[in-house]
């Protein structure tokens, strides 16, 4: 399944397949990105990060892959679990702030993954 | 990993009074903790950064003087959301970095009911 976070806010997959969520970023200056996962009621919980010199990062089960062109970002989960169910945000650094930890948060994506 | 520690996690509070929120960074020290708010089923909105003994650097439209932060040690960050109003309901996360260029961590939240 695919989803473009702007336009399609869940996503619906069964379990073990591969799941594809998508996210457009605001600003070309932005060089650091991350994704997050968040379970309801709970903080965000660190998945997979990428600096912008890279394409592909990849992690257990998990890709993330950036294409600054069209400044797009996509994560990649690989065999989902219900485990997986969460919403799912991508985030960038503030512009020209480096690794400073100020981050802006895409709308995020609900994954929901059906047994 | 590095524990970000919020409490509390929910607090219900009346019209008017004032509401202290604790952020601790429980195995390392940070002398940069961020604060966020999350409107349900939105994203996470950056409100301010706290710095280690100086001043909180808030962004556009924060109200400074309506959400206090304090930065007193290294471990802990502190926001006092003071004379709270039903629209200040929402969920507050902290995060914190372990260091320059290191990884980010998110507090577990804290859910904030004004009646």
């Amino acid at each position: 399944g695919e989803s473009v976070g702007l336009h399609l806010p869940t996503l619906s997959v069964q379990e073990g397949d591969n799941s594809i969520i998508n996210c457009a970023y605001s600003n070309s200056a932005s060089d650091y990105f991350i994704w997050y996962k968040q379970e309801s009621g709970k903080g965000p919980q660190f998945i997979i990060d990428i600096r912008s010199n890279m394409d592909k990062r990849q992690g257990q089960r998990v890709t993330v892959l950036l294409n600054k062109t069209v400044k797009h970002l996509s994560l990649q989960i690989a065999a989902t679990q219900p485990g997986d169910s969460a919403v799912y945000f991508c985030a960038e650094n503030f512009p020209y702030s480096g690794n400073t930890g100020k981050l802006i948060f895409g709308q995020g994506t609900t994954l929901q993954v059906k047994p | 990993g590095a524990v970000v520690s919020q409490h509390p996690s929910w607090v219900i509070c009346k019209s008017g009074t004032s509401v202290k929120i604790e952020c601790r960074s429980l195995d390392f020290q940070a002398t940069t903790m961020f604060w966020y708010r999350q409107f349900p089923k939105q994203s996470l909105m950056l409100m301010a950064t706290s710095n280690e003994g100086s001043k909180a650097t808030y962004e556009q439209g924060v109200e400074k003087d309506k959400f206090l932060i304090n930065h007193a040690s290294l471990t802990l960050s502190t926001l006092t959301v003071t004379s709270a109003h039903p629209e200040d309901s929402s969920f507050y996360i902290c995060s914190a970095m372990t260091g320059a260029n290191e990884k980010l961590f998110f507090g577990s939240g804290t859910q904030l009911s004004v009646l």
